[in-house]
């Protein structure tokens, strides 16, 4: 069955520090792959997408994430956070086939301590 | 350029009312989705339409039904309400089918009660 794993609930880290939220994948096609976040009473806002190519991509707000094939992984990483980066994160796959229905995790919520 | 726009984005409804909600797709975005959010199942996919049709379709019964008018504008109605149907619903608009890059609204939170 084709699902998306965030292992992760709920995630706090000290602002400046560097975060890591993982993400899990089982999809039988080749995946389109992408990390949305979104905020309190918000929409889910991209943060970064891969398609193909290099498989270390840079997203908005200093994020970015790796895939991993072999892994069937694609984390979010960010080397320092700010307090504004509180908010829920979710990871995503689709493909070129399905168009705009994409399976999502279930969502990490990050807290940020000052 | 404005964004995606839902409306309403607060409403109440009671058990067996039925509902309409409304999305207007980014100008030039033809391929609208809709999602429905809760706090149990996450974010699970509704519907797509593109070019009025509905392009494909999620795993939820009849009662959840959309359609898309010429100019892309979408709508979605939930009959018969269920106390279940409380939820968070979002609507993203891509250029085309197969482009992937959703561009969220804000959502619709409904409430049954």
């Amino acid at each position: 069955a084709q699902s998306v794993t965030q292992p992760d609930i709920h995630i706090t880290v000290s602002e400046g520090a560097s975060l890591e939220l993982r993400c899990n994948y089982s999809y039988g096609a080749t995946p389109y792959l992408f990390w949305y976040v979104q905020s309190p009473g918000q929409g889910l806002q991209l943060l970064l997408k891969y398609f193909s190519g290099d498989t270390l991509v840079q997203g908005i707000k200093g994020f970015e994430a790796e895939f991993k094939r072999s892994q069937s992984s694609f984390n979010l990483r960010k080397p320092s956070v700010h307090w504004s980066d509180a908010a829920e994160y979710f990871c995503a796959v689709g493909d070129n086939n399905q168009g705009g229905k994409l399976i999502f995790g279930q969502g990490t919520e990050l807290s940020v301590k000052p | 350029k404005a964004g995606v726009t839902q409306t309403p984005r607060y409403l109440i409804k009671t058990r067996g009312q039925q509902v309409t909600l409304s999305c207007s797709p980014i100008s030039g975005h033809r391929s609208v989705s809709w999602y429905q959010q809760t706090p149990g199942q996450g974010l699970q996919f509704l519907f797509e339409y593109f070019s009025e049709t509905q392009r494909n379709k999620g795993n939820f019964p009849g009662r959840f039904s959309g359609r898309q008018f010429s100019n892309s504008r979408s709508e979605m109605n939930v009959s018969t309400l269920e106390l279940g149907d409380s939820a968070l619903y979002l609507c993203a608009s891509s250029l085309a089918p197969g482009a992937n890059v959703l561009t969220f609204g804000a959502g619709s939170r409904l409430t049954v009660l």
